[in-house]
């Protein structure tokens, strides 16, 4: 069975723009979640979708934002990049919502110059 | 919200000895994986242990939730072992999930 995968692997942006992460889950996989990776402040969670809904968000500005289609693949989405953006984006599946077993993609690194 | 902290923040040990590896967490939990981050920054799963104790190889895991802590044992380390080691926790949520990380745990293996 195929794992996570996210796209695109590598992304470099200027401040000002915006960008679109994608993910696609696990086969059967019906819940998705993002988090932020970066040096200073570690792995934190951004959110969380399952049967198209946001079910759970954490403390981020409302630039981010993401959706969930019907096939169960998501998207995040940046708005007016800062330099602080810059960091690695994972993508996580799991079969249900709450208390399931999470697994990772590789990554998106954004780097926004 | 729920505090992690493992320990130590960096470990370096020489290939063939043994580790441990603690995660402590301030609240009752429903979940508890154990990562390995690779060079390439992919999460690789080690073990998801709510409670009890698990093995896998080399690796093995203890959680003893009602004292709100876990460990991850290495046994017989390998230089592919190198990276960090993450412990994250989820909380019952009123909706959906998220998993609260740890700082992680450097770990070397020197040849």
């Amino acid at each position: 069975k195929a794992g996570v995968t996210q796209t695109p692997r590598y992304l470099i942006k200027t401040r000002g723009q915006q960008v679109t992460l994608s993910c696609s889950p696990i086969s059967g996989h019906r819940s998705v979640s993002w988090y932020q990776q970066t040096p200073g402040q570690g792995l934190q969670f951004l959110f969380e979708y399952f049967s198209e809904t946001q079910r759970n968000k954490g403390n981020f500005p409302g630039r981010f934002s993401g959706r969930q289609f019907s096939n169960s693949r998501s998207e995040m989405n940046v708005s007016t990049l800062e330099l602080g953006d810059s960091a690695l984006y994972l993508c996580a599946s799991s079969l249900q919502t709450g208390y399931n077993e999470q697994f990772f993609g590789p990554g998106t690194r954004l780097t926004v110059l | 919200g729920i505090q992690v902290e493992q320990s130590p923040p960096d470990l370096i040990l020489q290939e063939g000895a043994n580790s441990t590896l603690r995660c402590n967490f301030s609240d009752s939990v429903n979940n508890l994986q154990w990562f390995h981050q690779n060079p390439w920054g992919q999460l690789i799963n080690l073990f998801y242990i709510p409670s009890g104790t698990k093995q896998n190889g080399r690796l093995s895991a203890t959680t003893v939730a009602t004292e709100r802590y876990s460990l991850l044992y290495i046994s017989s380390s390998q230089t592919t072992d190198s990276g960090v080691y993450f412990c994250a926790v989820e909380r019952r949520e009123t909706s959906g999930s998220r998993l609260t990380f740890g700082e992680g745990t450097q770990l070397t293996v020197n040849p």
